[in-house]
């Protein structure tokens, strides 16, 4: 158990909406990333962080924005949501200190954007 | 660039039988990591196994051995007298050495049917 929680684990909205999705950690990594999973695309990174304000983009970022204030949480916004960000959204950190270890995900979040 | 390649979209195979899934991977990096995940029904990413590309020694963990071939750009899976509890959709990933995070191929779903 890799201690990481994701909330809410499942969300239906409208579109146009603001969403934020929430990962918090326990055990103190600095490496937390955000992807989503889609069906035929595998898990695609949408952005990263690599320590307390430090953030960058992965290859899915469009309207998508990150924050990280605190070790322990990695805050993913859609500012305005659109059906095609309907998806299974997947938070991970990295083992060990370093960013050449595994990733451990969180169990999931399953968003719907109506 | 990395990119991952999972050739096989789905496998189905009758329990006790060996099933081989392939990873074929491209890198620019000399040095670079390698991952095997699954990912059951119930939804969780599950880490199997990660290799390093300086590290070509084969590797078995129980029924499950993985053959990396830095010749070919290989790094295939082979679950031997397989079981209907191993049916679930696996990932190979590549990292590079300079990267922080982790490429996913689209993912093989394999069903093992009594």
């Amino acid at each position: 158990d890799a201690g990481i929680t994701q909330s809410p684990r499942h969300k239906v909205t409208e579109t146009g909406t603001p969403v934020t999705l929430r990962c918090h950690q326990t055990e103190n990594h600095r490496y937390m990333y955000w992807y989503r999973q889609d069906p035929g695309h595998g898990l695609r990174l949408i952005h990263y962080s690599y320590g307390v304000k430090d953030t960058d983009k992965g290859e899915v970022s469009d309207g998508y924005s990150v924050s990280r204030s605190k070790t322990e949480d990695f805050l993913l916004t859609l500012e305005s949501a659109t059906s095609s960000q309907t998806s299974v959204y997947f938070c991970a950190i990295s083992s060990g200190t370093g960013n050449t270890g595994e990733l451990f995900f969180g169990e999931g979040s399953r968003l719907t954007v109506l | 660039a990395q990119k991952v390649t999972q050739a096989q979209t789905e496998i189905s195979v009758v329990e006790k039988e060996d099933v081989t899934l392939d990873c074929v991977y491209e890198t620019r990096d000399t040095t670079y990591y390698l991952f095997w995940y699954k990912q059951p029904p119930s939804g969780e990413l599950v880490f199997l196994i990660r290799r390093n590309s300086f590290d070509e020694q084969n590797e078995i963990s129980g029924r499950y051995s993985w053959n990396f071939q830095k010749s070919t750009s290989s790094f295939n899976f082979t679950i031997t007298a397989s079981q209907v509890v191993d049916s679930a959709v696996y990932f190979c990933a590549l990292r590079g050495y300079s990267g922080y995070a982790l490429n996913f191929g689209k993912g093989t779903s394999l069903l093992v049917t009594p």
